[in-house]
């Protein structure tokens, strides 16, 4: 079966500071990967999905990148920290055709002071 | 542009009676339909997807879909206090062989005891 890893769990950063944000994903091959955030008490936003290594797609404009180095593995990342970044970061899989249903993992909770 | 609507709620529900939660979306060029339950400070997990007309029964779960009056539902029956969450809709749209999928806001449901 297939399972998806996210981490930290939460995360409390001051302003200015970078960010980094893994997700594993296991027991599927060439998946679909996808990063989201959630701000509080609002639906979700996509900010990245990538359909293979190094294939990123960006979504909205922002102080945020991705990089997929590995098949499974994806990567959220900034190099300065805004107040407006905190939220609920998710990443999901799906497989490789773009209407199969997204599987969502634990998610990391992220706060900007 | 392409739009995923739902009732923010609070929808109060008695134990036991059946819950019923809708989803309207923008654009008759959609193919496939998700209906996600979050439960406060967890991540999305998958209910039930649909992709043709009619309904799709899954336990106490029935997911309602209308291509015409462009709208989708899911019908709990049986409600439990552990249903008591937010439910999101999400849509896929296919337009000239671009695929997007649109979240709606969610709804949060309460069962009360």
């Amino acid at each position: 079966s297939q399972t998806i890893h996210q981490w930290p769990a939460t995360l409390v950063q001051p302003v200015g500071s970078p960010l980094s944000l893994e997700c594993t994903v296991e027991g599927t091959s060439n998946p679909n990967l996808y990063w989201y955030r959630q701000a509080a008490g609002r639906g979700l936003q996509l900010l990245f999905y990538s359909v293979g290594i190094g294939q990123i797609s960006s979504e909205v404009p922002q102080n945020l990148s991705a990089s997929r180095p590995q098949d499974r593995q994806f990567i959220l990342s900034s190099k300065k920290l805004l107040l407006s970044d905190s939220g609920f970061y998710l990443c999901a899989w799906s497989y490789g055709r773009v209407t199969d249903t997204q599987y969502f993992g634990p998610g990391t909770r992220l706060t900007v002071l | 542009q392409k739009e995923v609507e739902q009732n923010s709620g609070p929808l109060s529900v008695p134990e036991g009676a059946i819950a019923s939660l809708n989803c309207t979306y923008s654009d008759r060029v959609s193919q496939s339909f998700f209906w996600y339950r979050q439960y406060s400070g967890k991540s999305p997990e998958l209910i039930m997807s649909i992709y043709s007309n009619g309904d799709k029964e899954d336990g106490r779960f029935t997911a309602q879909l209308n291509k015409a009056s462009q709208y989708v539902s899911l019908l709990i029956r049986d409600s439990q206090p552990s249903d008591s969450a937010t439910y999101l809709c999400a849509v896929i749209y296919a337009d000239s062989g671009n695929y997007q999928l649109i979240w709606g806001a969610g709804t949060k449901l309460i069962i009360k005891p």
